[in-house]
């Protein structure tokens, strides 16, 4: 079946820091990808997405490539700021599979002032 | 635009009690509503696709008969936890798909149950 692996955190780092999350991915077909963010007590918000190979998710700094040869979508971020402490979800989904997501099991990031 | 809201936002319930949740999306209609639950500083886990105007389709190993969802319109879902225990303790979210085209999906801000 479908999966997502992504590098266990958590992560820490100091503001201005660049930051990279790993995701690599197992499917079947033509994935679409995704990057969620939670923040402290809330619900998942979309980060970025792609829907086919290198096509290139960007919002609020993050970028992410869809990379079919390594059926990879790293996370980055050149200047990471404290607001950006949140847990990282990388996921995907298929319409054959009604488009039900499939998540990593999510990254905790901690940026230090 | 896309906005769900859950309500309770936190809810503590004794063992034995029932509690219902809800999911609405506020400014769209979403045929097919998702459950998910997510444990302490893990990730989300599928419990079951809700559609509306029929039965929803339940996750291997989620109790169908323990958690009742129910999507009556195409803006609520509803999900009961029903004779609760304090292991049904977890953080409840709920995500919304569009009926069309690109089939978005948007997350609620998540259930805290504590079942004491």
């Amino acid at each position: 079946g479908d999966s997502v692996t992504q590098m266990e955190g958590p992560v820490t780092l100091s503001e201005e820091a660049f930051l990279t999350i790993n995701c690599t991915y197992t499917a079947t077909g033509y994935p679409s990808l995704f990057w969620y963010v939670q923040y402290p007590g809330e619900g998942l918000q979309l980060l970025l997405k792609a829907t086919k190979a290198d096509d290139k998710g960007s919002n609020k700094g993050f970028e992410a490539t869809y990379r079919k040869e390594t059926t990879s979508f790293h996370l980055e971020k050149g200047s990471v700021q404290v607001s950006d402490s949140a847990v990282y979800f990388c996921a995907l989904n298929r319409y054959a599979a009604g488009n039900k997501l499939t998540f990593g099991g999510g990254t905790r990031v901690l940026v230090k002032p | 635009g896309a906005v769900v809201s859950q309500h309770p936002s936190w809810v503590i319930c004794k063992s034995g009690t029932s509690v219902k949740i809800e999911c609405r999306s506020l400014d769209f209609q979403a045929t097919t509503m998702f459950w998910y639950r997510q444990f302490p500083k893990q990730s989300l886990m599928l419990m079951a696709t809700s559609n509306e105007g029929s039965k929803a389709t339940y996750e291997q190993g989620v109790e169908k008969d323990k958690f009742l969802i129910n999507h009556a319109s195409l803006t609520l879902s509803t999900l009961t936890v029903t004779s609760a225990h304090p292991e049904d303790s977890s953080f409840y979210i709920c995500s919304a798909r569009t009926s069309g085209a690109p089939y978005e999906q948007y997350f609620g801000p998540g259930t805290r149950l504590t079942v004491t």
